[in-house]
Order: structure tokens, then C-alpha cells, then sequence
């Protein structure tokens, strides 16, 4: 079982938009719709942002927003804000197990 | 709401078992939509699933740590627990616990809510 691959960093500066990327196998990512993402400030537990590839839990701005292709799933915010800088990591179901990426550092210029 | 909270020793010696314990709160243990999860955070690193265990006690194992891991579940406490044998240093982490959405009951895949988490260090 191998960790999903992220970037290591993206940045962007306030209002735009970035996207992170994560790229599993057929046998994760690729095999179910069920890829969901989570933001984590520095010594805090993760957040939940975004589940089942695109869904959004209540109370997550629609800036957060998510997609998948074969075996890669992104991660897109728009509008960047100085407090979405933070680590991002997807996670995948993968039947008997699940897989997490290896976490990206989003930078706000 | 359901509400996670770890609790166990913040230090461990090498070779020993780590030992942490989940409770949950603001909801049943035996809810049938749950699986109760681990995961663990080395100091600067990612995150790393442990495993996770249902109300019934069926259980799912990371393959790279499975030899070392037993997740058991006491519904009469409302409380989970991890136990990792043969620690090293390579097993100092933050570990969370948290709840995890059955898939075949949900059609749903999260890890929602967490603990706040506990660092747990290996050393002599």
C-alpha cells in the first residue's frame, strides 16, 4: 500500500486559484468515487473540506471544490484567503484499507 | 455531535507496546453507520491510517503495520482502543482517532469528526 502522491507545495497569491492534485491507482483513487481532502493549521487535527471526490460539508466555503479523473483527484480553491494557508491531504477508500497522500503546504503570497 | 478524545501514555519505551485509548461521546459506539479509526502523524510528516473497527469488532489493518496492531472496541465504555507492539523511534507520532463513515451502509467515505490528538514519543 503506497501513500497517494501530492506536491510536495503549491502558492498562489490572494484571489486566485490553486490546484492540488493526487494521484493513486485503479485499485484507490481510480476504483471509487469515495476520495475526500483535509485541511490541517499547524497543530490542529485535520478538517474535513471535501468528500466523496466533490462534495462539500456545511459550513466549508464554495471556494473549496473538488473533481476526479481516472486516477488522480484535485483538489481547486478559488479566491485564496490568507487562513487557507495550510496542509492539504487527500485520502482515498481502497476497499479493505484506506490511503492517505503525502500532504501538500499551500503558501498565500 | 459526536466528539473524540485520546487518552495514554506520552511516552513509550522501545520495544515496548504503545497503548491509547479512544472515547467517544455525543453518540453510541455501536451506531451501525461507523467504522473508528487511527491515524498517526510522525513530527513533520503525513498522515499514516493505522486501521479502523466496527462495533462488532471486525477489523482493517494497514498491510505495513498489521503484524504489529490490534484495534479493540469495549461498547459498554463507548471506547476503542490501538495497541502497537515492538515500538521504535519510527513510531513517534501524533496519533488521532476518529470516526470513519461506513461505506457499504452510507455510500459515503469520511473521516469525520477527529480527536484532538496525542503525541505519543519512543523513548529510553
Amino acid at each position: 500500500q503506497s501513500a497517494l502522491t501530492q506536491p510536495r507545495s503549491v502558492s498562489g497569491s490572494p484571489g486566485q486559484s490553486v490546484t492540488i492534485s493526487c494521484t493513486g491507482t485503479s485499485s484507490d483513487v481510480g476504483g471509487y468515487n469515495y476520495v475526500s481532502w483535509y485541511q490541517q493549521h499547524p497543530g490542529k487535527a485535520p478538517k474535513l473540506m471535501i468528500y466523496d471526490v466533490s462534495k462539500r460539508p456545511s459550513g466549508v466555503p464554495d471556494r473549496f471544490s473538488g473533481s476526479k479523473s481516472g486516477n488522480t483527484a484535485s483538489l481547486t480553491i478559488s479566491g485564496l484567503q490568507a487562513e487557507d494557508e495550510a496542509d492539504y491531504y487527500c485520502c482515498s477508500y481502497a476497499g479493505s484499507h484506506r490511503v492517505f497522500g503525502g500532504g501538500t503546504k499551500l503558501t498565500v503570497l | 455531535q459526536l466528539q473524540l478524545q485520546e487518552s495514554g501514555p506520552g511516552l513509550v519505551k522501545p520495544s515496548e507496546t504503545l497503548s491509547l485509548t479512544c472515547t467517544v461521546s455525543g453518540g453510541s459506539i455501536s451506531s451501525s453507520s461507523y467504522y473508528w479509526g487511527w491515524i498517526r502523524q510522525p513530527p513533520g510528516k503525513g498522515l499514516e491510517w493505522i486501521g479502523s473497527i466496527y462495533y462488532s469488532g471486525s477489523t482493517y489493518y494497514n498491510p505495513s503495520l498489521k503484524s504489529r496492531v490490534t484495534i479493540s472496541v469495549d461498547t459498554s465504555k463507548n471506547q476503542f482502543s490501538l495497541k502497537l507492539s515492538s515500538v521504535t523511534a519510527a513510531d513517534t507520532a501524533v496519533y488521532y482517532c476518529a470516526t470513519e463513515l461506513v461505506v457499504v451502509v452510507a455510500a459515503t467515505f469520511w473521516f469525520d469528526p477527529w480527536g484532538q490528538g496525542t503525541l505519543v514519543t519512543v523513548s529510553s
